[in-house]
């Protein structure tokens, strides 16, 4: 299985900041990556896929870049309804196989 | 707008089974695959497998396999997951997500608790 790892499990910033969260996957899956955000109490959002396609709705504060093995999800200009848990995900060969999350905490 | 409903949690016995459902709103159907996706603490998020909700048919995880059961009601509109012979390792927060590739839409998640 493709392995895919977060190394930050947890980040802390401020409003108006810029973040960027890692994903590496253990082998190459060209750009088939997707990005999801998980808030208590509410259903998986997707924000991106094809590594880099803003999903409909998801703000353009958010991007996408990476193909191969790494991937950055980036938040520019925080804003305190971002805080939450992302998870990246593969789609390139089953079985399909997430990250373990990074937790973005709004300072 | 496109709506995921699940049933509510569950407890049951080792041994026994479940069927957990996924009620589909705000569009066709048929538009795309259900997939279902399992949460624990300690492993994460787990792909189980998806049902092609036109057709019936099928694919799972190898590691899912003899333990899920993907079947699909067209007339409700409803997905459905059936987990058998259930264990502790079964106890999980287990999602129903339209597609098979990425997932644009999630359901809110039903706890399955295994205990005696």
């Amino acid at each position: 299985d493709v392995q895919m790892t977060q190394s930050l499990s947890y980040l802390a910033a401020s409003p108006g900041e810029s973040v960027s969260i890692s994903c590496k996957a253990s082998k190459s899956i060209s750009n088939y990556l997707a990005w999801y955000q998980q808030k208590p109490g509410e259903a998986y959002k997707l924000l991106i896929y094809s590594g880099s396609t803003l999903q409909s709705g998801t703000p353009s504060r958010f991007s996408g870049s990476g193909s191969g093995t790494d991937f950055t999800l980036t938040i520019r200009s925080l804003e305190p309804e971002d805080f939450g848990l992302y998870y990246c995900q593969q789609y390139y060969e089953k079985p399909l196989t997430f990250g373990s999350g990074t937790k973005l905490e709004i300072k | 707008q496109v709506q995921l409903q699940q049933s509510g949690a569950e407890l049951a016995k080792p041994g026994s089974s479940v069927k957990i459902s996924c009620k589909a709103s705000g569009y066709t159907f048929t538009s795309y695959y259900i997939s279902w996706i399992k949460q624990t603490t300690g492993q994460g998020l787990e792909y189980i497998g998806y049902i092609n909700t036109g057709s019936g048919g099928t694919n799972y995880n190898e590691k899912f396999k003899g333990k899920a059961t993907l079947t699909v009601d067209k007339s409700s509109s409803t997905a459905f997951m059936q987990l058998s012979s259930l264990t502790p390792d079964d106890s999980a927060v287990y999602y129903c997500a339209s597609g098979r590739r990425w997932f644009a839409y999630w359901g809110q998640g039903t706890l399955v608790t295994v205990s005696s």
